[in-house]
């Protein structure tokens, strides 16, 4: 079964430094992977998705996420953190042929001035 | 129009009555989704629509009843629940079933009392 792993439950950064969070998935297909955002008591807004093609890929507000066969990852990056960017993010995946996204345990982004 | 609807944002209901949560879209979306989502957790898959009819049931009780009367509308309809019911419920659609990446509503805060 699909399943992916973000194995930071809470990260704290300073405003202005730079971010990466971690996600691994675990199947033996092709994945087509997601990242999405979760401010307090809100939805779910997606930052980017990768399906194929070039494994750099560029979301909303300057996130990006390169896509790593070998390592089965996918990994979120900022170079400069906002106070904005507090938030939980989620790392998903799903797999052709099924329609099931399944998302990891997530991991809480605290910014510090 | 980019943007799915739930309402109500909240509600508070007792074990024997009857409510309903009401999602729309107007993207022309052809699939739509429960997910439950609980405190500090990631969201779980409750039903998956594709063109109004049930795609997915995640073996969810019929204590949750879900229903798509058109291509823009998706209800739940709640009766008889728990308290461990009490949950944020969030609503998604998608181009069509496969990987497009889903736009999530804000969901609907639920307690039940």
């Amino acid at each position: 079964a699909q399943s992916v792993t973000q194995p930071d439950i809470h990260i704290t950064v300073s405003e202005g430094a730079s971010l990466e969070l971690r996600c691994n998935y675990s199947y033996g297909a092709t994945p087509y992977l997601f990242w999405y955002v979760q401010s307090p008591g809100q939805g779910l807004q997606l930052l980017l998705k990768y399906f194929s093609g070039d494994t750099l890929v560029q979301g909303i507000k300057g996130f990006e996420a390169e896509f790593k066969r070998s390592q089965s990852s996918f990994n979120l990056r900022k170079p400069s953190v906002h106070w904005s960017d507090a938030a939980e993010y989620f790392c998903a995946v799903s797999f052709f042929g099924n329609e099931k996204l399944t998302f990891g345990t997530g991991t809480r982004l605290t910014i510090i001035p | 129009d980019t943007e799915v609807t739930q309402t109500p944002k909240h509600l508070v209901m007792g074990m024997t009555n009857k409510k309903s949560l009401k999602c729309e879209q107007h993207m022309g979306h052809r699939a739509m989704y429960w997910y439950k989502q609980k405190a500090k957790k990631p969201p779980e898959l409750m039903f998956v629509y594709s063109y109004e009819k049930l795609s997915i049931n995640e073996s969810v009780p019929s204590r949750f009843s879900p229903e798509c009367p058109n291509s823009s509308l998706l209800n739940l309809h709640l009766h008889a629940l728990q308290p461990e019911d009490s949950a944020l419920y969030l609503c998604a659609s998608s181009q069509a079933l496969g990987n497009y990446g889903y736009t999530f509503g804000s969901g609907t805060r639920l307690t039940v009392v």
